[in-house]
C-alpha cells in the first residue's frame, strides 16, 4: 500500500536562505508524486508533480522537487525563502487512479 | 471559471444534527472527492466519485453519505453529528493525467464543529 512520510512538521528558516521539505514515500508500483501548498485558512493549491518523465521536476513560486528512486524521496526546495512561502506544504502519492495518500504537513516558517 | 465551490464555509452542529456539505465545480471534471483535514494527520479520503451516478468509500468513510446526481455538484451528508467528525472538509474535483492518475483541484474547505 503507499504511504507518505513528511520529515519534520514544523522547519524554520531564515529570509534568504534555503528551503529543503522532506518527503518520503512508499508504493508497491511506480507513483506519481506531489506537492501542495496550504496557506491560512484555504484551500490546497498544487505546486508541482511528479509523473515519471524528468526527475527534477519544477513548479510554480521558484520551487523545485526531485525524484530519487533509489532514496524514494520527493524532497521539496526552493534556493531562496521569501516570507510569502510560510505555509503549510503537503507531499502526496498516487498509486491508482482512485486513491492519494497524503502526508501529515510540514508548516515552514520564514524568519525576517 | 469557478473552479471548486463549498458551501457553507463554516458550520456548528449539536451532536445528533444532520446536514449537508455542498461542492460544486464547473471544469466538466468526472471525477470528484471529499477529504477531511485533521491536525497532524494530513488529509483522508472520505467517499469519491468517479462519474454521475457512481460513488464510492474512501479511507474513513463512517458516517458520512454521498450522492453524485450530476457532474457539477458532490454533496457530503452528516447523517449524525458526532464530535469526533469535528475537523476541516475539502472537496476536490480532478483532471485525469497521462497515465491514469488524477490531478487535484481543491476547494477553499468547509470548518465544521459538532458540540
Amino acid at each position: 500500500a503507499q504511504s507518505v512520510t513528511q520529515l519534520g512538521s514544523h522547519v524554520s528558516v531564515s529570509e534568504g536562505a534555503l528551503v529543503l521539505l522532506r518527503c518520503n514515500y512508499s508504493s508497491s508500483v511506480p507513483p506519481y508524486l506531489f506537492w501542495y501548498v496550504q496557506y491560512p485558512n484555504q484551500g490546497l493549491q498544487l505546486l508541482l508533480k511528479y509523473t515519471s518523465a524528468a526527475t527534477l521536476v519544477k513548479g510554480i513560486n521558484g520551487f523545485e522537487a526531485e525524484f530519487k528512486k533509489s532514496e524514494t524521496s520527493f524532497h521539496l526546495t526552493k534556493p531562496s525563502a521569501h516570507m510569502s512561502d510560510a505555509a503549510e506544504y503537503f507531499c502526496a502519492v498516487s498509486e491508482s487512479n482512485n486513491d492519494m495518500r497524503f502526508g501529515a504537513g510540514t508548516r515552514l516558517t520564514v524568519k525576517p | 471559471n469557478a473552479g471548486v465551490t463549498q458551501t457553507p464555509k463554516f458550520q456548528v452542529l449539536k451532536t445528533g444534527q444532520s446536514m449537508t456539505l455542498q461542492c460544486a465545480q464547473d471544469m466538466n471534471h468526472e471525477y470528484m472527492s471529499w477529504y477531511r483535514q485533521d491536525p497532524g494527520m494530513g488529509l483522508r479520503l472520505i467517499h469519491y466519485s468517479v462519474g454521475a451516478g457512481i460513488t464510492d468509500q474512501g479511507e474513513v468513510p463512517n458516517g458520512y453519505n454521498v450522492s453524485r446526481s450530476t457532474t457539477e455538484d458532490f454533496p457530503l451528508r452528516l447523517l449524525s453529528a458526532a464530535p469526533s467528525q469535528t475537523s476541516v472538509y475539502f472537496c476536490a474535483s480532478s483532471t485525469l493525467l497521462a497515465g491514469g492518475r488524477y490531478e487535484q483541484y481543491f476547494g477553499p474547505g468547509t470548518r465544521l464543529t459538532v458540540t
